[in-house]
């Protein structure tokens, strides 16, 4: 199983300062067939579902401000959030689909300073 | 508008079973994969399953392989999860999620399951 690991576990952010979020893949998710990266970033705020950022590592969904970015390959992503909104605040979690089974990180807890 | 309704948890006993379901509706639900996950109280996500959009194809985490089936009525536009044996660590909110290229991009809200005697 590739077992993902993200870091900080959580983190306090003054609003308007720049948030960095590590994801790391105990193997690489790559895949060699369409040089695409199986990597996405999600969202999850309080009492509500997880909502997808980023997906080929770096590709926003339509509708997420562009204040978020998703950057890496092969075993080490990033996900950016440029300058912290106070809608920010929630559980950030990576998830790997290269292979089955699906897994995801444990999730980094982003919160206002 | 893309819309996934999550229906069936319940309190059981462990050693019981259930089916969930999910109702999709504002796409064409057979031109999709789709999956469930679930969140234990306080937890991350843990993806349990997920089925192609024909249903040909199916696939499991370990945790549910033996015990969980994955299905889906495609003239019905509903996904489902049956789940037997449930233990008292199935306790979850059991989400499903729309299957698409490179994401899971649509998510109902779930639905709680809780395995207690």
């Amino acid at each position: 199983d590739i077992v993902m690991t993200q870091s900080p576990d959580s983190l306090a952010v003054s609003l308007g300062e720049r948030v960095t979020i590590n994801c790391k893949s105990s193997q690489s998710v790559l895949h060699s067939s369409n040089n695409k990266n199986y990597l996405v970033w999600y969202q999850q705020k309080p009492g509500q579902p997880p909502k997808s950022l980023i997906y080929w590592a770096s590709t926003r969904e339509s509708g997420v401000p562009d204040r978020f970015s998703g950057s890496g390959s092969g075993t080490d992503f990033t996900l950016t959030i440029s300058s912290l909104q106070a809608e920010d605040v929630a559980v950030y979690y990576c998830q790997q689909h290269h292979s089955t089974p699906i897994t995801f990180g444990q999730g980094t807890r982003l919160e206002i300073k | 508008e893309v819309q996934l309704l999550e229906s069936g948890g319940a309190l059981v006993q462990p050693g019981g079973s259930l089916r969930l379901s999910c109702a999709a509706s504002g796409f064409t639900f057979s031109g999709y994969g789709m999956c469930w996950v679930r969140q234990a109280p306080g937890r991350g996500l843990e993806w349990l399953s997920s089925i192609t959009g024909t249903g040909d194809n199916t696939y499991y985490a370990d945790s549910g392989k033996g015990r969980f089936t994955i299905s889906r009525d495609n003239s019905r536009n509903t996904l489902y999860l049956q789940m037997n044996s449930l233990r008292v660590e199935d306790t979850a909110l059991y989400y499903c999620a729309r299957v698409r290229d490179g994401s899971r991009d649509c998510w109902g809200q779930g639905t709680l399951v809780t395995v207690s005697s």
